[in-house]
């Protein structure tokens, strides 16, 4: 598809389990962001990427979060260890970039909500 | 620090009613973005509009308008003559960083108009 592709796009997982969450973005965007969504909060960024390196991860809460990308395409977050707090729903987004300028027009998925029992 | 803040949790109107969703931004750069994003029911976030922070011009855009404050450091958005698919979620961001589309959103307003 054209869009920004995430999966599953429902997931309900016991707590102490691993998760892994997909994010496929718009082919030929360069930057994937990761934010998540919780009940009556805000987005909350939690990782960006710019091609496959990570230059700002500093949203990600803990070191049971962490992320990936490969191929300059498509991106995993992985939760381990799962906690009832992580609850929330995960959103992806992409967006063309280069040096020295923003578009500020990112491109989201539909998203992947979670549920730790 | 850089924050977003949208008192407004809930809004409800009537359709064709005008409305008002109030935002609130705080940073410590001269230079910065404001966006609006609109998340339907769908979940998906879409794109509205991005303002520079050299740029106080309002903008219309259809039925939108923005108006952006730099006194009050506000960039409200209004819909006129609402419709029933303008029911969604609303969100205001603010970037600071030229190099990425690192936004910091607003809590959001849940926007819903009845027929």
């Amino acid at each position: 598809g054209a869009g920004v592709s995430q999966s599953p796009s429902n997931k309900v997982t016991e707590k102490g389990k691993d998760v892994e969450l997909r994010c496929d973005p718009i082919s030929g965007h360069t930057a994937l962001y990761w934010y998540r969504q919780s009940l009556g909060q805000g987005l909350e960024f939690l990782i960006y990427f710019q091609g496959n390196s990570a230059p700002d991860k500093s949203g990600l809460p803990s070191d049971r979060f962490s992320a990936e990308r490969t191929g300059g395409s498509v991106s995993t977050l992985t939760i381990q260890r799962t906690q009832q707090e992580d609850s929330a729903v995960y959103l992806c987004a992409s967006s063309l970039a280069w040096g020295g300028g923003n578009t500020g027009e990112l491109f989201f998925g539909e998203g992947s909500r979670l549920t730790v029992l | 620090a850089q924050k977003v803040t949208q008192a407004q949790t809930e809004i409800s109107v009537v359709e064709k009613e005008d409305v008002t969703l109030d935002c609130v931004y705080e940073t410590r750069d001269t230079t910065y973005y404001l966006f609006w994003y609109k998340q339907p029911p769908s979940g998906e976030l879409v794109f509205l509009i991005r303002r520079n922070s050299f740029d106080e011009q309002n903008e219309i855009s259809g039925r939108y308008s923005w108006n952006f404050q730099k006194s009050t450091s506000s960039f409200n958005f209004t819909i006129t003559a609402s419709q029933v698919v303008d029911s969604a979620v609303y969100f205001c961001a603010l970037s600071e960083d030229s190099n990425t589309d690192k936004l910091i959103f607003g809590t959001g307003t849940r926007l819903q108009v009845f027929p």
